[in-house]
């Protein structure tokens, strides 16, 4: 069974606080792994993937990623958020990016003034 | 580039009754996805199609859900004998032939069956 999961619902930091948005996936074979955001009511908008090459991805709006084989893990981070971060991140894997996308339960990051 | 555009934004329905949802992927995209949205759930396959010709339907209901792309600007997602337990946002997503290409979601589709 392939699954994605993303350990906390919710996560809360203050503006300007840096943070990371936890995924672990559970895939046989070659993975592609890949973060979104959604804005409340909106559509799924991509942020960055990973195939190969090297681990730490780079994103959209200063967020990157690290993939590790050893840990199945692809977590997202960013330095210093703002308040426009608020908003659901969905962690997604696929066997390969033609295919489908299994999306985690998405992580809740509300940023304070 | 509009973007994936779907239709329509909100729809209510009484049990019993048929919902058809609309998507136009973006132009020049070759895959068309189906997903489903709910807060129980999260993000559900539903299917998808490449060059108009269905691939994938393993996250289709059986009974009461299909789906077509009969031409390259738009696919259709179909519920028959709506039940409340269908409401959801619908999301459709295309992407280009690209094998490592990014997903572009429309808005979404909410589905109130009353």
């Amino acid at each position: 069974t392939q699954t994605v999961s993303q350990s906390d619902a919710h996560v809360t930091v203050f503006e300007g606080d840096s943070v990371e948005l936890r995924c672990n996936y559970s895939y046989g074979g070659s993975i592609y792994l890949s973060w979104y955001i959604q804005h409340h009511g909106r559509g799924l908008q991509f942020l960055l993937k990973y195939y190969s090459g090297n681990p730490v991805v780079q994103g959209v709006n200063g967020f990157e990623a690290e993939f590790s084989k050893s840990d199945s893990s692809f977590h997202l981070r960013k330095a210093s958020v703002h308040w426009s971060d608020s908003a659901v991140y969905f962690c997604a894997a696929g066997h390969n990016a033609g295919a489908k996308l299994t999306f985690g339960g998405g992580t809740r990051l509300t940023v304070r003034p | 580039n509009a973007g994936v555009i779907q239709t329509p934004r909100h729809k209510v329905t009484g049990k019993g009754q048929e919902a058809t949802l609309w998507c136009e992927p973006i132009s020049g995209h070759s895959a068309v996805f189906w997903y489903r949205q709910t807060i129980v759930q999260g993000l559900e396959f539903l299917t998808y199609f490449r060059n108009q010709a269905p691939i994938d339907d393993s996250g289709m209901p059986k009974e009461r859900f299909s789906a077509q792309m009969p031409n390259q600007s738009h696919s259709t997602l179909k519920i028959q004998s709506t039940q409340p337990q269908d409401s959801a946002v619908y999301l459709c997503a295309s992407k280009t032939g690209e094998s490592t290409g990014q997903l572009y979601f429309g808005e979404g589709s909410k589905l109130t069956v009353l």
